[in-house]
């Protein structure tokens, strides 16, 4: 399998369960990225790693926890959650973070959609 | 802070006809990337067509061009014989050429709709 793979497809918790998005890359990227798609709202960065280490937090609420044990896999796990989290959660990847050229383009999965109760 | 305007939030086509989305974007960099991604049904954002601004000659991919005015700051896309798999949401991005691969700032997108 090829590319940015995201499960599950879609989501449904409560404000109590805990859960976990796995993104799982092919492509032998170093970069792996979370972001929050909302209806009407420009994507919002996440969180960004880099060779497995996080390299940014944009200030995301500590209900939301990344991990990425290798450069091909990253995943978010979710706890305690809030309605106003509900939204569609993409994970993309790119060969690395450095880019002067304008090449380093990410990789989108095709999301993961959270409906929390 | 570099700011994308998409003002469509939603456009029609028919196919086989041309359709042109805007984009505006704010920046204080003279040296940078726009982007077009195109999100279909299936949620996976795809890159349609890359800028850079230090290139007078607009991009071009097959039926996907752009008309790039670094002056006033636009960054249309213009789709030629629209067919129907072109139906989805197109976000216009931008990227400072300094920044990191992770310095995105995206627009809030145009959902094009492709009708017989």
């Amino acid at each position: 399998e090829t590319g940015v793979t995201q499960t599950p497809r879609h989501l449904v918790m409560g404000m109590t369960n805990k859960k976990s998005l796995k993104c799982e890359q092919h492509l032998g990227h170093n970069a792996m990225y979370w972001y929050k798609q909302s209806a009407k709202k420009p994507l919002e960065l996440m969180f960004v790693y880099n060779f497995k280490e996080q390299t940014e937090n944009n200030s995301v609420p500590s209900r939301f926890s990344p991990e990425c044990p290798n450069s091909s896999h990253l995943f978010l796990h979710l706890h305690t959650l809030q309605p106003e989290d509900s939204a569609l959660y993409l994970c993309a990847s790119s060969q690395g973070l450095a880019d002067f050229s304008g090449a380093n383009v990410l990789t989108f999965g095709a999301g993961s959609r959270l409906t929390v109760l | 802070a570099q700011t994308v305007t998409q003002s469509q939030p939603e456009m029609s086509v028919q196919e086989a006809e041309t359709v042109t989305l805007s984009c505006t974007y704010d920046t204080s960099e003279s040296d940078y990337y726009l982007f077009w991604y195109k999100q279909p049904p299936s949620r996976q954002m795809i890159l349609v067509i890359r800028q850079e601004a230090y290139k007078q000659q607009n991009a071009t991919e097959n039926r996907f061009s752009v008309n790039f005015q670094k002056a006033a700051k636009s960054f249309s896309l213009k789709i030629s014989d629209s067919q129907l798999g072109d139906a989805a949401m197109y976000f216009c991005a931008y990227r400072a050429r300094t920044g990191t691969a992770s310095k995105l700032t995206f627009g809030t997108g145009t959902r094009l709709q492709v009708t017989l």
